[in-house]
């Protein structure tokens, strides 16, 4: 049930944009983004919801394909404040209330 | 509104010890949900606890376990530690009213099992 990240990992200079994908083998409901620097806890980044519309704060921006189960995250114009690990977490569209279950994450690294 | 926090922040036990983790929800949420992190694994799902209630469980064995008050703040425990039990606890807050809802996560507590 945990959702598989693309890419595990990348490497952009400082201006670059990048596209972090974020699949299910479930119908969903939401698909939540968080960010996580080394040695803190991770932040909330923004959620999508079924049926829902594209979201974007500034320069990062996702997208949920609701019918591949799919979405991703955009980083456009990277700044070194973007760097940490970016987990996507997933939850089941069911009736009732369900768990968030989070990817294996994508490291992103953003170098001058 | 205060975050989440959680307490003790860093935790050294050795084998076959057992271990509480605490977690305090943010101001009026009644949902506490609990993560492993590891480098390999990602965050993977403990439980979840609504109103004093597991709600939702995820495949870790019966080591685990937790527990909710009624002021919504929550343990964690593990019985029996193993060496791959070391990792990073985290807990996440939310008010557990609807699906879709933000989690608000702690600074976690790292345990170090030698």
């Amino acid at each position: 049930q945990q959702p598989v990240q693309s890419p595990q990992a990348v490497i952009l200079r400082e201006g670059e944009d990048a596209v972090i994908n974020c699949s299910s083998s479930k119908a969903l409901y939401s698909v939540h983004w968080y960010r996580q620097k080394h040695g803190e806890a991770p932040v909330f980044l923004m959620i999508l919801l079924k049926g829902g519309e594209q979201k974007g704060h500034d320069k990062i921006s996702a997208s949920f394909n609701e019918k591949k189960q799919q979405s991703s995250l955009y980083l456009t114009a990277s700044q070194l404040s973007y760097s940490g690990t970016y987990f996507c977490g997933t939850e089941i569209d069911k009736t009732s209330y369900d768990k968030v279950i989070f990817g294996p994450g994508t490291s992103l690294s953003v170098i001058p | 509104k205060a975050g989440v926090t959680q307490t003790p922040r860093y935790l050294i036990k050795t084998r076959g010890q057992q271990v509480t983790l605490s977690c305090s929800p943010i101001s009026g949420h009644r949902s506490v949900s609990w993560y492993q992190q590891t480098p390999g694994q990602g965050l993977q799902f403990l439980f979840e606890y609504f109103s004093e209630t597991q709600r939702n469980k995820g495949n870790f064995p019966g080591r685990f376990s937790g527990r909710q008050f009624s002021n919504s703040r929550s343990e964690m425990n593990v019985s029996t530690l193993e060496l791959g039990d070391s990792a990073l606890y985290l807990c996440a807050s939310s008010t557990g009213q609807g699906r879709g809802e933000t989690q608000y996560f702690g600074p976690g507590t790292r345990l170090l099992v030698l």
